[in-house]
C-alpha cells in the first residue's frame, strides 16, 4: 500500500542552522514525490518536485530509491521558512496523491 | 490568490444535520479533490473527481458525499453519518496532465 511517513511533527532550529525534514515512502512502482508548504494564513502550495531537481527558496530534495526517502534540506534556515511542510506522493494514477502527516518547522531568531 | 474558492470560511452545525461545503474553480481544471486536515494526521483524501459526472472515493469517504455536475464545482456534503465531522476541509484542483495541485483557502467545520 502507498504510504508517506514524516516522522517529525515539529522541528525547531535556529536561524542560520541547517535543516532537514524527513520523508519516507512506501510504493511498489516508481512514484513521483513532492513537497508542499503552508505558511501561516496562506494556502497550501507546491514547493518542489523531485523530477525537476530544482532548488526553491534554497530548499532541495533528492529522491533516494534505495532508502525510499525524499528528505527536504536547506543549508541555512531563515525565519521566513517557518511553516508546515507536507511530503506527497503520486503513483500510477496521475490524479491521486498521498500526503504525509506534516512537519511544522519553527526557525528561531 | 483566487482561482479556487471555498465558502464559507467557518461553518457551524448541530450534530445530526447534513452540511454542504462549496468548492469552485475557474482554472478550467478537470481534476478536483477534497481533503480533510487534522492536527497530526496531515491531509487525508476524502473524494476526488477526474472529470465531470465522475468521482472516486478516497481513503476516508465514509460519511461524506460529493457531486460533480459542472467542471467548475465540486461540493462536499458532510452527512450525519460522519462520526467525527469537526475538521478543516481543503479543496484542490489540478489540470489534465499537470502535476501541481492548487488548493483553496479551506473551510473550518465545527459540529456540536
Amino acid at each position: 500500500a502507498q504510504r508517506v511517513t514524516q516522522p517529525e511533527k515539529l522541528l525547531s532550529v535556529f536561524k542560520g542552522a541547517p535543516v532537514e525534514l524527513k520523508c519516507n515512502y512506501s510504493y511498489s512502482g516508481s512514484p513521483e514525490l513532492f513537497w508542499y508548504v503552508q505558511y501561516s494564513r496562506q494556502r497550501l502550495q507546491l514547493l518542489l518536485r523531485h523530477i525537476s531537481r530544482e532548488s526553491i527558496k534554497g530548499f532541495t530534495a533528492d529522491l533516494n530509491k534505495g532508502e525510499t526517502s525524499f528528505h527536504l534540506k536547506k543549508p541555512f534556515a531563515q525565519e521566513e521558512d517557518s511553516a508546515m511542510y507536507y511530503c506527497a506522493l503520486r503513483g500510477n494514477n496521475f490524479n491521486k496523491f498521498y500526503f504525509g502527516s506534516g512537519t511544522k518547522l519553527n526557525v528561531k531568531p | 490568490d483566487g482561482g479556487i474558492t471555498q465558502s464559507p470560511k467557518y461553518l457551524f452545525r448541530k450534530e445530526g444535520q447534513n452540511v454542504t461545503l462549496s468548492c469552485e474553480q475557474n482554472l478550467n481544471h478537470d481534476a478536483m479533490y477534497w481533503y480533510r486536515q487534522d492536527p497530526g494526521q496531515g491531509l487525508r483524501l476524502i473524494y476526488y473527481s477526474q472529470i465531470v459526472n465522475d468521482f472516486q472515493k478516497g481513503d476516508i469517504a465514509e460519511g461524506y458525499s460529493v457531486s460533480r455536475e459542472k467542471k467548475e464545482s465540486f461540493p462536499l456534503t458532510v452527512t450525519s453519518a460522519q462520526k467525527n465531522p469537526t475538521a478543516f476541509y481543503l479543496c484542490a484542483s489540478k489540470g489534465t496532465g499537470a502535476y501541481e495541485q492548487y488548493f483553496g483557502p479551506g473551510t473550518r467545520l465545527t459540529v456540536t
